[in-house]
């Protein structure tokens, strides 16, 4: 069974300042990851996937995340916070032979300070 | 292009009512699903369809059945409402080749209260 775990449900960060939210995982298989971020009384949106390319994947809005499989770890950061960049994010895990089943983390929910 | 499309965008219903909550994609994907999102709780997969007839059931099943005749349709029902219902609902379709496209697209979800 695939499982997302991540650290910390709330994170307050100054704008400028660095963006980190945690994501650990557990997979049996190689993972497919995810980040998604949802806006107030929106849908999901894709921030960014890791499907065993490169370990350093690039996403929108200048979020990056890097896939370290012995750490079991998919960490988010944005070098530097806008006061758009507040939402809650959610980490997800997939996997090829179970390409039908998401399985999401419980989400960190990201604020910025002026 | 529309992408995922669900309606309605609220309801309220009373204990024991029953509903549909529907769901379509104009983007041919095989893949559908329905979560629920409940505050700490992340989002929670109900049920999924990996191909018109087949369905199955996810993490929390109970109280719901869903049905896919077509590709582009996934409702979900409701059989018997209850309180522990309440919830936002989103539900998904991704690409089914298992590749690199495995991401899903959200609708922009159903907010049920359960009275």
């Amino acid at each position: 069974a695939q499982s997302v775990t991540q650290l910390g449900s709330h994170v307050s960060v100054s704008e400028g300042a660095l963006v980190l939210l945690r994501c650990n995982y557990s997979s049996s298989v190689p993972p497919y990851l995810f980040w998604y971020v949802q806006y107030p009384n929106q849908g999901l949106q894709l921030l960014l996937k890791y499907t065993s390319a490169a370990t350093l994947v690039k996403g929108i809005n200048g979020f990056e995340a890097e896939f370290k499989k012995s750490e079991t770890s998919f960490h988010l950061t944005k070098p530097s916070a806008h006061m758009s960049d507040a939402a809650e994010y959610f980490c997800a895990v997939t996997s090829y032979s179970s390409a039908s089943k998401i399985i999401f983390g419980s989400g960190t929910r990201l604020s910025i300070r002026p | 292009n529309a992408g995922v499309t669900q309606t309605p965008k609220f309801q309220v219903l009373k204990t024991g009512q029953s509903m549909t909550l529907q769901c379509a994609q104009d983007m041919n994907h095989e893949y559908m699903s329905w979560y629920r999102q409940d505050p700490g709780m992340g989002l929670r997969l109900i049920h999924y369809s990996v191909g018109a007839g087949i369905t199955d059931q996810g993490e929390v099943p109970n109280g719901y059945n869903v049905s896919r005749s077509t590709t582009e349709d996934f409702p979900l029902r409701l059989l018997s409402a209850a309180p522990s219902q309440t919830s936002v609902y989103f539900c998904a379709s991704s690409y089914g080749t298992g590749g690199g496209n495995t991401e899903a697209f959200f609708g922009q979800g159903t907010r049920l209260t359960v009275v």
